[in-house]
């Protein structure tokens, strides 16, 4: 089944506890994002990936980083979680740019820092 | 930053009823997608409309684009109790390698 898989599924970790965010997928898709999602803010972009080795910021990258060694993978990594870093967090990946393609989306990560 | 702007924030319609959710954006695009998200789960791709394209059907879904007046309409034609959730426009504006969403409409179907 073409998927977009993230681990874990719900995560609550302490302040400045490093933690990183699982992304892969089966689809053989070049481009790979990550967002994350607040009530009142909707969805907001935090970095991206073009292909392997490939990444780039999104609307709100700090605190954040991202490595693209294979394809089919795209971790997210939080060096230091903040409280202000708490929300639930999405996966996507697609053919290219959007193109004439939609996103493929993981099933979320609810992230809690405390 | 969002693009889209989705009309109304939320919508309560009884089963078999149609569902209209409009979405209005700022800057030129390639195209508009709209998705649906079940609470607190993925969003799911329902369709693309390119930006040369004025309708497009999937099943009960009709999307209209009217890129003069920058706007999509989501219309989901007798609606399920299963219909129920967040619905989401989405912008490729060329502007970066990203989709822009909005805010979303959420939809109660009613059975």
């Amino acid at each position: 089944e073409a998927q977009v898989t993230q681990n874990p599924r719900y995560l609550i970790t302490v302040t400045g506890k490093k933690l990183t965010v699982t992304c892969s997928q089966n689809m053989n898709h070049e481009y790979m994002s990550w967002y994350r999602q607040d009530p009142g803010l909707g969805l907001r972009q935090i970095y991206y990936s073009m292909n392997v080795e490939v990444t780039d910021k999104g609307d709100v990258p700090e605190g954040y980083k991202v490595s693209r060694k294979e394809k089919r993978n795209f971790p997210l990594i939080l060096e230091s979680p903040s409280p202000n870093q708490t929300s639930l967090y999405f996966c996507a990946s697609s053919f290219v740019r959007t193109g004439n393609y939609g996103y493929t989306f993981g099933s979320g990560t609810r992230l809690t820092v405390v | 930053s969002q693009q889209g702007e989705e009309d109304p924030q939320a919508l309560s319609i009884q089963e078999g009823e149609n569902a209209t959710m409009n979405c209005s954006y700022k800057t030129s695009i390639n195209n508009l997608q709209w998705y649906r998200q079940n609470s607190g789960r993925g969003l799911v791709h329902l369709i693309l409309i390119r930006s040369n394209e004025r309708e497009k059907h999937s099943g009960r879904l009709r999307v209209t684009l009217d890129t003069s007046k920058k706007s999509s309409s989501l219309l989901i034609t007798a609606s399920r109790a299963a219909d129920t959730a967040s619905y989401f426009c989405a912008t490729d504006a060329f502007q970066g390698n990203k989709l822009v969403f909005g805010a979303g409409t959420i939809l109660r179907v009613k059975s």
